[in-house]
C-alpha cells in the first residue's frame, strides 16, 4: 500500500540549514509527484513545493529562496532542504502524494 | 495566490446531528480540461491530515457516505449527516487547481 514517512532532526538551530527526507512505498516516484507541506504548531496547512514525476520541481514564492526539493528514485527517496531558518519555520513538516499523507515531523527551529 | 475562505472557524455539535462547512474561493476553481481540483480533508486531533472528497463530491476509499461534497465555481459545502465521535477534528478545504495549493483555515468540529 501507499506509504510516506518523513525523517530528519527535531530540533536545527536559526541561521542552520534544514534537511528532511520522505520514503515512500507502494508507489513509484517517476509516476507520481510529491509534496512538501508544513503546519505550524496550532496553525494551518501551507503548501511548500513540489517535484514531479518528470523530476521538475516548483515552489511557493514565498519560500523559493531558500528552498529546495530533489529525490533519488533508486531509493524512493525526496528531500526537501531549507536553508536560513527562523524561529518562525517551526512547524510539523510533511510529505504527501496526491490522497496520501506522511505522519509528518515536528521541527524546531531553536537556539 | 487563491484566497480559501472556510466558515465557520469552529462547530459545537451534537453526536448524530448534521452539519456543513462552506468554502468559499476566491477565484473559479474550474481547471482548462473542465474539472474542479477542491477537495476536502480531515485532520484528527495529534494526526496528520487526511483527504475524504476529491474533485467536490468524490469520497475517497473507505470513507462511509454520510460525508457528501457539493458546489462549483467558487463556492463550496462539506455536509456530515449524522456526525459520530470519529468524525471530530479540523475540516480544510484545498485547491489544486490553481498554482499554488492553497488551504482554508480550517473548520474544527468539536462535541457541544
Amino acid at each position: 500500500q501507499v506509504q510516506l514517512k518523513e525523517s530528519g532532526p527535531g530540533l536545527v538551530k536559526p541561521s542552520e540549514t534544514l534537511s528532511l527526507t520522505c520514503t515512500v512505498s507502494g508507489f513509484s516516484l517517476t509516476s507520481y509527484h510529491v509534496s512538501w507541506v508544513r503546519q505550524p504548531p496550532g496553525k494551518g496547512l501551507e503548501w511548500m513545493g513540489v517535484i514531479w514525476g518528470d523530476g521538475s520541481t516548483a515552489y511557493n514564492s514565498a519560500l523559493k529562496s531558500r528552498l529546495s526539493i530533489s529525490r533519488d528514485t533508486s531509493k524512493s527517496q525526496v528531500f526537501l532542504k531549507m536553508s536560513s531558518l527562523k524561529t518562525e519555520d517551526t512547524a510539523t513538516y510533511y510529505c504527501a502524494r496526491e490522497g496520501y499523507w506522511g505522519q509528518g515531523t515536528l521541527v524546531t527551529v531553536s537556539s | 495566490d487563491v484566497v480559501m475562505t472556510q466558515t465557520p472557524p469552529s462547530l459545537s455539535v451534537a453526536i448524530g446531528q448534521s452539519v456543513s462547512i462552506s468554502c468559499k474561493s476566491s477565484q473559479s476553481l474550474v481547471y482548462s480540461d473542465g474539472k474542479t481540483y477542491l477537495h476536502w480533508l480531515l485532520q484528527s486531533s495529534g494526526r496528520s491530515p487526511k483527504r475524504l472528497i476529491y474533485q467536490v463530491s468524490n469520497l475517497d476509499s473507505g470513507v462511509p457516505d454520510r460525508f457528501s461534497g457539493t458546489g462549483s465555481q467558487k463556492d463550496f459545502t462539506l455536509k456530515i449527516s449524522r456526525v459520530e465521535a470519529k468524525d471530530l477534528g479540523v475540516y480544510y478545504c484545498a485547491q489544486t487547481t490553481h498554482f499554488p495549493p492553497t488551504f482554508g483555515g480550517g473548520t474544527k468540529l468539536e462535541l457541544k
